[in-house]
């Protein structure tokens, strides 16, 4: 299994702030990605996180939005921009490593926007 | 498109009963299929999964699911429930023909809550 580690895991920020989630994980990736889960809702894919260059979003995300970064193949980041309270949810990371069809997943981070 | 029914978003077993909860998925060749476990204020973790081969899995915590091809279903099973499986479960799957851009479409998920 692999090991992931989200940062931070928990948060209170307040209306039009921004705020940035790291994920860190134990060992290399083919992939990563980022999925929100809504209060009492299930995941729903934001975008998977591309080594180098820019990330693919669903449908429904952009990355003014939602800017995500992934610098090497153990870590990425994504920023919720000029967040509003509809932004509170729990945002999770999970990573896949090559030649297995499992993803990880992180803890997840807990958002609420007053 | 895929897409993951799971039937009953909340169930409810007497400890030491059976625990079914159904999963059914819609796709024109069988996907890959997850059954992941949320406890509360924790992430995902995967309970068992099937790709390939033997359609019974075993998964960790005692459970397992069944790949029914003409059912279009796999559904999860533990023979007997302790307190400790009160828990959130996902099933989710994903596309065997998009080979490296597996993306998971999730259920909705079924909390199950067991009865002392």
């Amino acid at each position: 299994s692999a090991v992931i580690s989200q940062k931070p895991s928990r948060d209170i920020c307040q209306r039009g702030t921004s705020l940035t989630i790291q994920c860190q994980v134990d060992s290399q990736v083919t992939m990563m990605f980022w999925y929100r889960q809504q209060p009492g809702q299930s995941l729903t894919l934001i975008a998977t996180a591309n080594q180098g260059s820019e990330a693919t979003y669903e449908s429904g995300f952009v990355i003014d939005k939602f800017p995500i970064s992934r610098p090497n193949l153990t870590f990425s980041t994504l920023t919720v921009s000029n967040m509003s309270p509809e932004d509170s949810s729990i945002y999770l990371c999970s990573a896949r490593r090559q030649n297995l069809n499992i993803q990880y997943f992180g803890a997840g981070t807990r958002l609420s926007v007053l | 498109a895929q897409s993951v029914t799971q039937l009953g978003s909340h169930v409810s077993v007497s400890e030491g009963a059976l625990v079914l909860l159904r999963c059914n998925y819609s796709s024109s060749v069988p996907p890959y299929l997850f059954w992941y476990v949320q406890y509360p204020n924790q992430g995902l973790q995967l309970l068992l999964k099937y790709t390939t081969g033997a359609t019974l899995v075993k998964g960790i915590n005692g459970f397992e699911a069944e790949f029914k091809k003409s059912e279009t279903s796999f559904h999860l099973t533990k023979p007997s429930a302790h307190m400790s499986d009160a828990a959130e479960y996902f099933c989710a799957v994903s596309d065997r023909t998009n080979f490296g851009n597996e993306k998971l479409t999730f259920g909705t998920g079924t909390r199950l809550t067991i009865i002392p």
